[in-house]
């Protein structure tokens, strides 16, 4: 099945302990994409890689990093989390851009984070 | 700065009507549009999208229309069902970067 998966899908921990989100695709895509929500901002972008080795900011990258070593995992890494990063996390991929019918962006199922 | 903005948080319609959520947008470099809809504790899907040189994508029961002078997009569902009650993202891309809106929660009454 073709999906995009994420862990873990809640997570509680403290300010300053480093996390690790994974993203996993099955569907060889080229694009994958983090994205955080929150109540009364919507979906904001924060990092995005067109391929392998290649990731580049997106709206609000302060706090994270990403690596793509390998086309199918995009890990989102924060390595000093402080509460303003409790939010619901969303992983996207798509084969590449820009986006259609043809190439949609396919959503993981979310992590919820709370940092306390 | 929100660049893309749904100023209606909430619609309600009646099952067999005509649903219509509306979008805003600010840059105008932005090259594509696209429609999501998202039910609790689930990510995103992907609904509808329309290149910044169309005016009007039709899918079935989905219609997204651009007005490029008004900066505005629309989505129109008709006939709105049931299973249709979920909140709805707007979207820009320009170049690599995606661009959401706050989201608009429908609700379809049998």
């Amino acid at each position: 099945e073709a999906q995009v998966t994420q862990n873990p899908r809640y997570l509680i921990t403290v300010t300053g302990k480093k996390l690790t989100v994974t993203c996993s695709q099955n569907m060889n895509h080229e694009y994958m994409s983090w994205y955080r929500q929150d109540p009364g901002l919507g979906l904001r972008q924060i990092y995005y890689s067109m391929n392998v080795e290649v990731t580049d900011k997106g709206d609000v990258p302060e706090g994270y990093k990403v690596s793509r070593k390998e086309k199918r995992n995009f890990p989102l890494i924060l390595e000093s989390p402080s509460p303003n990063q409790t939010s619901l996390y969303f992983c996207a991929s798509s084969l590449t851009l820009p986006p259609s019918s043809y190439n949609e962006q396919f959503f993981g199922p979310g992590t919820r984070l709370t940092v306390l | 700065d929100q660049q893309v903005k749904q100023n209606s948080p909430s619609l309600s319609v009646q099952e067999g009507r005509i649903s219509i959520l509306n979008c805003d947008y600010t840059n105008s470099m932005f090259d594509y549009f696209l429609w999501y809809k998202k039910y609790p504790a689930e990510g995103p899907t992907f609904l509808i999208s329309i290149s910044s040189i169309k005016d009007k994508n039709e899918d079935g029961r989905f219609t997204v229309f651009l007005n490029k002078s008004a900066k505005h997009l629309s989505l129109h569902i008709v006939p709105s069902q049931p299973g249709d009650s979920a909140v709805y993202f707007c979207a820009a891309t320009t170049g690599n970067q995606f661009y959401f809106g706050t989201g608009t929660s429908l609700t379809v009454i049998p």
